[in-house]
């Protein structure tokens, strides 16, 4: 079975601060996909980033960063230089590959709230 | 543009009642959907899986005779959810995956029942 895991339920950092949200995940698969999702107030999911289990090179997107380490099952994500607007829930999110592609395990969730 | 959408965006119903929720693929054709449940603070947890023209599977746990799931085309699952009760409450998310294995996610319906 599946499983991810975000340790952190909550983080509140001040503006400008960086912020790693950290997240593991479990799987007997050897092909699989990882996903980061950002869920503002209004509920919509935003995609972030998918990697898939062949891929681990670190990805740069502007603010945001991932770090993938298959040796640890980790899927880190950093956001430099924080900023309120960046205030959401996101969430961690693991798929098989071939048929089930698409079929999500969500991690718990990590509430950041980013202050002025 | 959003590529999924869900129909409605809100529902308030009285207990006992059913509610349809559409979901639609806007400029592709969706072989699989996927309908997931998320309780307030929590996370989404999958409710079941749709290939057109076939019967839904349903993750452990979920009620098939409740939660009613039609897979009529290519680009519209219906979940319907019979004889609802408060404990319904939800937000209900559709996800469809294309031929190509693209995917997206709709905005949600968020269901009150009074």
């Amino acid at each position: 079975a599946q499983k991810v895991t975000q340790a952190q339920t909550e983080i509140s950092v001040v503006e400008k601060e960086d912020v790693t949200l950290d997240c593991v995940y479990e799987t007997r698969d050897t092909t699989y996909y990882l996903f980061w999702y950002k869920q503002p107030p209004s509920g919509e999911l935003v995609f972030l980033i998918r990697r898939n289990s062949f891929d681990e090179q670190n990805e740069i997107s502007g603010r945001y960063s991932w770090n993938f380490q298959k040796s640890t099952s980790s899927f880190n994500f950093t956001i430099t230089a924080s900023q309120v607007v960046d205030s959401a829930v996101y969430f961690c999110a693991l798929s098989e590959g071939g048929t089930s592609y698409g079929k999500l395990t969500f991690g718990q969730g990590t509430i950041l709230t980013v202050h002025p | 543009g959003a590529v999924v959408s869900q129909h409605p965006s809100r529902v308030i119903c009285k207990s006992g009642t059913s509610v349809k929720i559409e979901c639609r693929s806007l400029d592709f054709q969706a072989t699989t959907m996927f309908w997931y449940r998320q309780f307030p603070k929590q996370s989404l947890m999958l409710m079941a899986t749709s290939n057109e023209g076939s019967k839904a599977t349903y993750e452990q746990g979920v009620e098939k005779d409740k939660f009613l799931i039609n897979h009529a085309s290519l680009t519209l699952s219906t979940l319907t959810v019979t004889s609802a009760h408060p404990e319904d409450s939800s937000f209900y998310i559709c996800s469809a995956r294309g031929r190509f294995y693209e995917q997206y996610f709709g905005p949600g319906t968020r269901l009150t029942v009074t």
